[in-house]
């Protein structure tokens, strides 16, 4: 599964948009790009994923560049239960390819 | 549903004890997965399972044993627990296999003394 680089840390104020990026430079044609996020120590929780196109649901956006190397994940209108480390991570179909978590981003929404 | 639930939360062990980790879901899940999880780091995978009867090894399954009779359970093993052993651990399912979403359970805090 390809590699993936996130920032350490950032902030946001409460009420305005999260954006966090994600590189995947060696992502390939069969690897979907995921986003889970945890939340003080809490288990791991899925927020969205996506191929190619921009994905949207009732969490997050996800758009991904065209030319998929790499992505950026958007909270529209970040609360204080949003800080929490969110993880991108890139993976192949099929069954045999596994989740692996690298050590994300640490969101800290702020009043 | 009560989803994936693990026990106990919390548990002191010392070295060379064994103990074993429950984890059961409610979702009629074929896959399951045990994952550890140090300090500051992200999760690593310790053993696998894609159905009743059927386990695999992930990164890390040094020192555990995973065991699954049912669809439900998949309670991980640890026979001689040791200091590098301390940390905390989760559990998942997923209906299909690794593509789809991973439900993951509140964790189990070890500390090995």
């Amino acid at each position: 599964d390809a590699k993936t680089t996130q920032p350490p840390s950032m902030d946001c104020a409460e009420g305005r948009a999260a954006n966090l990026p994600c590189n995947h430079s060696t992502i390939s044609g069969n690897e979907y790009v995921y986003w889970y996020r945890q939340i003080h120590s809490q288990g791991p929780q899925y927020i969205i994923h996506g191929l190619k196109n921009n994905e949207t649901n009732e969490m997050a956006s996800l758009i991904i560049t065209e030319d998929r190397k790499s992505s950026t994940l958007i909270l529209p209108h970040a609360t204080l239960r949003d800080t929490a480390v969110y993880y991108c991570i890139v993976r192949a179909t099929g069954t045999a390819s596994k989740l692996t978590f690298g050590t994300g981003t640490r969101l800290q929404v702020t009043l | 549903n009560a989803g994936v639930t693990q026990t106990p939360k919390f548990r002191i062990l010392k070295i060379g004890q064994s103990m074993t980790l429950q984890c059961t879901q409610d979702m009629n899940h074929n896959y399951m997965y045990w994952y550890r999880q140090d300090p500051g780091m992200g999760l690593k995978l310790i053993y696998y399972s894609v159905g009743a009867g059927i386990t695999d090894k992930g990164e890390v399954p040094n020192g555990y044993n995973v065991s699954r009779s049912t669809t439900e359970d998949f309670p991980l093993r640890l026979e001689l627990a040791a200091p590098s052993q301390t940390s905390v651990y989760f559990c998942a399912s997923s209906s299909l296999g690794f593509q789809e979403t991973q439900y993951f359970g509140p964790g189990t805090r070890l500390l090995v003394l």
